[in-house]
């Protein structure tokens, strides 16, 4: 199994206020991604990295902002969280740019 | 832009028999690669089968195999002898091959249920 290790699994936070999930790698991809999946809709991509510093938005991407500083972390943020961010959101990696994904274990997030 | 379509949202098969998960996909590009993904009710998503455009043969990785019809954009996963372990759901994924950094496409997935 690739690895790839979100933190937290499960959070419940309240409207407004920012909530930072992080996704760690082990296996020095070049390349992250963050999903969110929801019911009717599949996954769809938030935002992605292609390198240290190196980021773009995705389809779903207002509302969230990312940051990449080493190459084994891969932060989402959430500035300031609203109800319809409540998904479950992944973490996905890839060595190259056109390459199957590999995907961690999910992080739950409701927020109230 | 692509877009990949279900149009199955569940389907049911008993155990031991064969089932077919249909996916179609719409694109202007030759060289793609194509996907499904399984997650069981743990949520983690399990790649089951990849297929390269430029290839015709069609991709099989044990029990699972897929009918790949380019000039049909039509990627269809066939599971042979299906286990109650096979209960899941599978999507379909599109990825570009020619500066595709941007991550792979689903679609909305199929429930796959397992009748013992």
């Amino acid at each position: 199994d690739a690895g790839i290790t979100q933190s937290p699994r499960h959070k419940v936070t309240e409207t407004g206020t920012p909530v930072t999930l992080r996704c760690h790698q082990t296996e020095n991809h070049r390349y992250m991604y963050w999903y969110r999946q929801d019911p009717g809709h599949g996954l769809r991509l938030i935002h992605y990295s292609y390198g240290v510093k190196d980021t773009d938005k995705g389809e779903v991407s207002d509302g969230y902002s990312v940051s990449r500083s080493k190459t084994e972390d891969f932060l989402l943020t959430l500035e300031s969280a609203t109800s319809s961010q409540t998904s479950v959101y992944f973490c996905a990696i890839s060595e190259y740019g056109n390459t199957e994904a590999f995907f961690g274990q999910g992080t739950r997030l409701t927020v109230v | 832009a692509q877009t990949v379509t279900q149009s199955q949202p569940e389907m049911s098969v008993q155990e031991a028999e064969t089932v077919t998960l249909s996916c179609t996909y719409d694109t202007s590009e030759s060289d793609y690669y194509l996907f499904w993904y399984k997650q069981p009710p743990s949520r983690q998503m399990i790649l089951v089968i990849r297929q390269e455009a430029y290839k015709q043969q069609n991709a099989t990785e044990n029990r699972f195999s897929v009918n790949f019809q380019k000039a049909a954009k039509s990627f269809s996963l066939k599971i042979s002898d299906s286990q109650l372990g096979d209960a899941a759901m599978y999507f379909c994924a599109y990825r570009s091959v020619g500066g595709g950094a941007d991550g792979l496409t689903f679609g909305k997935g199929t429930h796959l249920i397992i009748q013992p």
